[in-house]
């Protein structure tokens, strides 16, 4: 069954360095989205891209995130000076889309900040 | 807004029936509800679009009830299995329709015991 994969599992580097989180969504979906979960605490939404453009954002999401497709199959969130309370699991999901709208999610990637 | 979830918590032995609730102050487009076990990813349980519809598999079902903006999972007879942390996950529908950003609920944690 497809599923979406994330590298690397884990992520540590130290504040202020900049990290790619990296993400294959499932084949011939057409949203990708990612979504971060603090340790203890909800799931939450970051941004949504679809067509080769962000397609909705959190107020998470500020200037120090950026998406990209670099190819057809792989989907990067960057965070280009990381903080402290990045430290998070994130989550990469895809949706099908066109009436299909089930959001599966991958693994995820525990990053820690020190 | 955050949908509200309810119980926050609740322990079952094995067989009995459990319902959660999810429910928000503002009109929503779609409902999803996700299982979360500790230190993986949530998984994708069912999604109810506008319309009231109930949809379910196996021993989990769950209803959506647009005039009330509230959803209810309900689990019947218990598995070991069934424990982890339940999240319901929402769309107001503004930008992408069925394919927004899910804003979710703190989650309820159910435990089932032999």
């Amino acid at each position: 069954e497809p599923e979406v994969t994330q590298t690397p599992s884990h992520q540590v580097t130290q504040m202020g360095q900049e990290v790619i989180l990296r993400c294959v969504p499932i084949s011939n979906h057409l949203y990708f989205y990612w979504y971060r979960q603090i340790l203890g605490q909800k799931v939450e939404f970051l941004v949504s891209f679809y067509n080769n453009e962000i397609s909705e954002k959190s107020e998470i999401f500020d200037d120090q995130f950026s998406v990209e497709r670099p190819d057809g199959s792989n989907f990067t969130l960057k965070i280009r000076s990381t903080k402290l309370e990045d430290s998070a699991m994130y989550f990469c999901a895809s949706c099908a889309g066109e009436r299909s709208y089930e959001q599966y999610f991958g693994p995820g990637t525990r990053l820690t900040v020190t | 807004q955050q949908p509200v979830q309810s119980p926050q918590a609740v322990i079952l032995r094995e067989g009995e029936d459990a319902v959660i609730n999810c429910s928000s102050s503002k009109a929503l487009y779609s409902v999803h509800w996700y299982r979360q076990k500790h230190g993986e990813a949530p998984v994708f349980l069912m999604i109810l679009l506008k319309g009231g519809e109930q949809k379910g598999h196996d021993k989990i079902s769950a209803s959506f009830n647009e005039k009330k903006q509230q959803s209810s999972l309900y689990l019947t007879a218990s598995q070991l299995s069934y424990s982890g942390t339940y999240f319901c996950g929402t769309q107001r529908g503004y930008s992408g329709g069925g394919a927004d950003g899910l804003t979710f609920g703190k989650g309820t944690h159910l435990i089932i015991q032999p």
